[in-house]
């Protein structure tokens, strides 16, 4: 079965550092990788997903991901982290051959933004 | 605008009363699907389906029934409501092939 490791459940940075979540997980098969944030009190909106094309992902909000097959990471980075990214994390993968198209996720990383 | 409509909400439920979490989709997914969101454990899938009168359990289905009559609807029943069925539940629909996922904005639900 599919996991998701999120390491730090909880990340502080200050505003105007480097953002970055980890996202691990387990597949001999490539999937497809997705992050999303949730925003206190709201649903999941979706950052970007990975479908197999270029390694490098960009998202909404100056938010990226690399995938890397070597180290099966999927990592997401903003250059410079502002107020207002402060936000619940989510890293999910879905199984390349997945007759329900089902999500895994991770336990979720609180990002929080220090002035 | 076109989405995933959750109602209610809210919702407090006493040990043992039953219930019925709405979903429906305006956007003609295949797919859809229940998750619960608990602290620290992410979201986790409840029930799916892939088809108009086509189900199947996830991860956690004790405790909940579903059915889909029409492709744009997808409740999710509580049998006998428990407080470990305390949580936030999210609905999604999606097209296959990874395409998308749209959430609806949850119901938080709590059972005493």
């Amino acid at each position: 079965a599919q996991s998701v490791t999120q390491l730090g459940s909880h990340v502080s940075v200050s505003e105007g550092a480097l953002v970055l979540l980890r996202c691990n997980y387990s597949s001999s098969v490539p999937p497809y990788l997705f992050w999303y944030v949730q925003y206190p009190n709201q649903g999941l909106q979706l950052l970007l997903k990975y479908t197999s094309a270029a390694t490098l992902v960009k998202g909404i909000n100056g938010f990226e991901a690399e995938f890397k097959k070597s180290e099966t990471s999927f990592h997401l980075t903003k250059p410079s982290a502002h107020m207002s990214d402060a936000a619940e994390y989510f890293c999910a993968v879905r199984p390349y051959n997945n007759a329900g198209n089902m999500l895994t996720f991770g336990g979720g990383t609180r990002l929080m933004v220090k002035p | 605008n076109a989405g995933v409509t959750q109602t209610p909400k809210f919702q407090v439920l006493k040990t043992g009363q039953s219930m019925t979490l709405q979903c429906a989709q305006d956007m003609n997914h295949e797919y859809m699907s229940w998750y619960r969101q608990d602290p620290g454990m992410g979201l986790r899938l409840i029930h799916y389906s892939v088809g108009a009168g086509i189900t199947d359990q996830g991860e956690v289905p004790n405790g909940y029934n579903v059915s889909r009559s029409t492709t744009e609807d997808f409740p999710l029943r509580l049998l006998s409501a428990a407080p470990s069925q305390t949580s936030v539940y999210f609905c999604a629909s999606s097209y296959s092939g990874g395409r998308g996922y749209t959430f609806g904005s949850g119901t938080r639900l709590t059972v005493v």
